[in-house]
């Protein structure tokens, strides 16, 4: 089983619409979690952090669960230059090592 | 700040040449981390650097080596490439706080 597992898509949905991901981890010891984005044939870049209390930026929200090891990321009255690929990224301290695990993302295109 | 640059952008070798990859950043980052990403796959560690003269292997450290002499370079060895190293190759560099990565714009790196 992957340590981080997402849906890798593709979701084509119509711009304005609301969309939703989720990302699941299999380490229960991972402390933090963080959600980024892709566009073709660029580098990742940071979105969001997701904090336990669930947290907002905009037209973005991003949530935890613990308790079933999962993380989401909602978009809501989505743009066309939402059109990206969205990677769930978490972060697990072992033994004082600290290690970064890359789903392999989700491919989301807003469509006219 | 230009943030993280690596060099080349593009490249191809023949199998068994060697090269090396350049990445600086100019943000005083503690953390660099050398990724590669392949279809399909998440980004996967290297190597990373937790300080000048700190580096240690990620998850797929075989056929690479890397050096950090300054807090601003990190270069990636590539020893006598394969066709299985074809990839795309990120560069990051982190505060502290690990999941906040900033990545370079990659090289794209074809083994014939």
């Amino acid at each position: 089983r992957k340590e981080v597992e997402q849906d890798p898509g593709p979701f084509n949905v119509p711009e304005g619409a609301t969309v939703a991901f989720n990302c699941t981890y299999s380490n229960s010891a991972s402390q933090s979690f963080f959600w980024y984005r892709q566009d073709c044939r660029k580098e990742p870049k940071l979105l969001m952090s997701v904090y336990s209390s669930g947290n907002e930026d905009g037209r973005f929200t991003a949530q935890l669960n613990r308790a079933s090891q999962y993380i989401s990321l909602l978009i809501r009255d989505s743009k066309l230059s939402d059109s990206a690929t969205y990677l769930c990224v978490v972060n697990t301290a072992l033994q004082g090592a600290q290690k970064l695990v890359f789903g392999q993302g989700t491919r989301l295109t807003i469509n006219p | 700040n230009a943030g993280v640059t690596q060099t080349p952008k593009f490249q191809v070798l023949k199998t068994g040449q060697s090269m090396t990859l350049q990445c600086a950043q100019d943000m005083n980052h503690e953390y660099m981390s050398w990724y590669r990403q392949d279809p399909g796959m998440g980004l996967r560690l290297i190597h990373y650097s937790v300080g000048a003269g700190i580096t240690d292997q990620g998850e797929v450290p075989n056929g690479y080596n890397v050096s950090r002499s300054t807090t601003e370079d990190f270069p990636l060895r590539l020893l006598s490439a394969a066709p299985s190293q074809t990839s795309v190759y990120f560069c990051a560099s982190s505060p502290r706080q690990l999941g906040w990565q900033f990545f370079g714009p990659g090289t794209r790196l074809t083994v014939l």
